[in-house]
């Protein structure tokens, strides 16, 4: 059964740092490209970031780039995502995606997502 | 940034009845296109990718069509367990992006 689990959500001050983490299981890991979306409540789908199989393509979102870095860690089976200059309009649930395909393509699994709020 | 348009915002069905909800890009994407069913309180399920094909388990009620910039969701008899918001999401390049939604009420 495969399943993608996120961790390190919380509430973070304006300006600070965050490291979401996502372990990965079920599945032959280092064969797939990955995805961050995140969803503010209430609100609609928005994609984040996207990180391909072997770390050769990554991909940001025009209202994270610069701030937020996309990684994975092939050895441990695990996909980060460290979030920089927080920001209000970061509030969101953030979910881990796995994606069918070494590159871009459509999210076939999704974690159950992590919720991150910033506010002072 | 591509950016996808979904009509209409809101569908209201009576069970049984057939559902159509429509996409649109704002430049061509081929056939990378998917389809997600969200209900409230749970992670979003992939339904259709490649514009047509249906995803594993996904039963025949529901179907995709379309390419270039204009796609369809057909849901064919709806069923109460479709209630949700559907999204539809391209993935022409690594920049994806989502629809805005349209909710499906019953």
């Amino acid at each position: 059964e495969i399943q993608l689990v996120e961790s390190g959500g919380g509430l973070v001050q304006p300006g600070r740092s965050l490291r979401l983490s996502c372990v990965a299981s079920g599945f032959t890991f280092d064969d797939y490209a990955m995805h961050w979306v995140r969803q503010p409540p209430g609100r609609g789908l928005e994609w984040v970031a996207g990180i391909s199989w072997n770390n050769g393509s990554v991909g940001y979102a025009d209202s994270v780039k610069g701030r937020f870095t996309i990684s994975r860690d092939n050895a441990k089976n695990s996909l980060y995502l460290l979030m920089k200059n927080m920001r209000p309009e970061d509030t969101a649930f953030y979910y881990c995606v796995k994606v069918d395909g070494f590159g871009s393509g459509p999210g076939d699994f999704w974690g159950q997502g992590s919720l991150v709020t910033v506010s002072s | 940034e591509i950016v996808m348009t979904q009509s209409p915002a809101t569908l209201s069905v009576s069970p049984g009845e057939r559902a159509t909800l429509s996409c649109r890009a704002g430049q061509t994407i081929s056939n990378n296109l998917a389809w997600y069913h969200q209900r409230p309180g749970q992670a979003p399920r992939l339904l259709i990718y490649g514009a047509s094909t249906r995803a594993t388990g996904i039963t025949a009620r529901f179907s995709g069509s379309g390419s270039g910039t204009e796609f369809t969701l057909t849901i064919s008899s709806l069923q109460s367990e479709d209630l949700g918001v559907y999204y539809c999401q391209q993935y022409n390049n690594w920049r994806a992006s989502f629809g805005q939604g349209t909710k499906v009420e019953i």
